[in-house]
């Protein structure tokens, strides 16, 4: 069992450069999500998308796009990559929208912009 | 903001010991609490969640304990092993808004 796949798992860009974080997910899961993770500042929300064709805007959005065109994947753009946009960042995805559908997380992407 | 804030940031307990982390929350609209593990290079996995209609919900050596009134609950790791080492976090969401709100996470060492 896969679940969720994240690729690649680590990338170091140069200010300016742009990539596109991937994320796919093979429990046929209606709901996606991408967080980032910062020392002391838990799991923060970017994106999120509740179907296939549909995102988002989460807690932090900006700096970020999306894209959801199919029902198993979802894309994460960074345009122009900026210092700031250094962290891990973790795609997950959960059956539906209720609460007690606990969202399963992929390993996390390692992202270093110099 | 919505915030759930978690505390301790870290902890060291030694083997067989009870470990303890702490969550609260202002937003009473939330209506799940999972507690999430997180193991080093990993993503995080669902450990143990309670809703807050019960007080206490308990799997294996796990222990989630919930006090409404005081907007507070915690998990409790009886008879901590070095495997349980981890980074552990607190979450609430309301539901239908699947947004999951979570702490600042407790990096726990247990010493073998």
């Amino acid at each position: 069992n896969a679940g969720v796949t994240q690729t690649p798992k680590f990338r170091v860009l140069k200010t300016g450069q742009s990539m596109t974080l991937l994320c796919a997910q093979d429990m046929n899961h209606e709901y996606m999500y991408w967080y980032r993770q910062d020392p002391g500042m838990g799991l923060r929300l970017i994106h999120y998308s509740v179907g296939e064709g549909t995102t988002a805007k989460g807690e932090v959005p900006d700096g970020y796009n999306v894209s959801r065109l199919k029902k198993q994947n979802f894309l994460l753009g960074l345009e122009s990559a900026a210092p700031s946009q250094t962290s891990v960042y973790f795609c997950a995805s959960s059956y539906g929208g209720y609460s007690n559908q606990p969202q399963h997380f992929g390993d996390g992407t390692r992202l270093s912009i110099l | 903001q919505q915030q759930v804030k978690q505390s301790p940031q870290s902890l060291i307990v030694q083997k067989g010991g009870i470990s303890i982390i702490n969550c609260a929350y202002e937003n009473t609209a939330f209506d799940y609490f999972p507690w999430y593990q997180q193991f080093p290079g990993k993503g995080p996995a669902l450990l143990i969640a309670i809703r807050p209609d019960v007080s206490e919900k308990k799997e294996g050596r796990f222990t989630i304990s919930f006090n409404k009134s005081a907007k507070q609950f915690s998990l409790h790791i009886m008879d901590s092993q070095p495997g349980d080492s981890a980074t552990y976090f607190c979450a609430a969401v309301t539901s239908g808004t699947y947004k999951y709100i979570f702490g600042t996470g407790t990096r726990l060492k247990v010493l073998a």
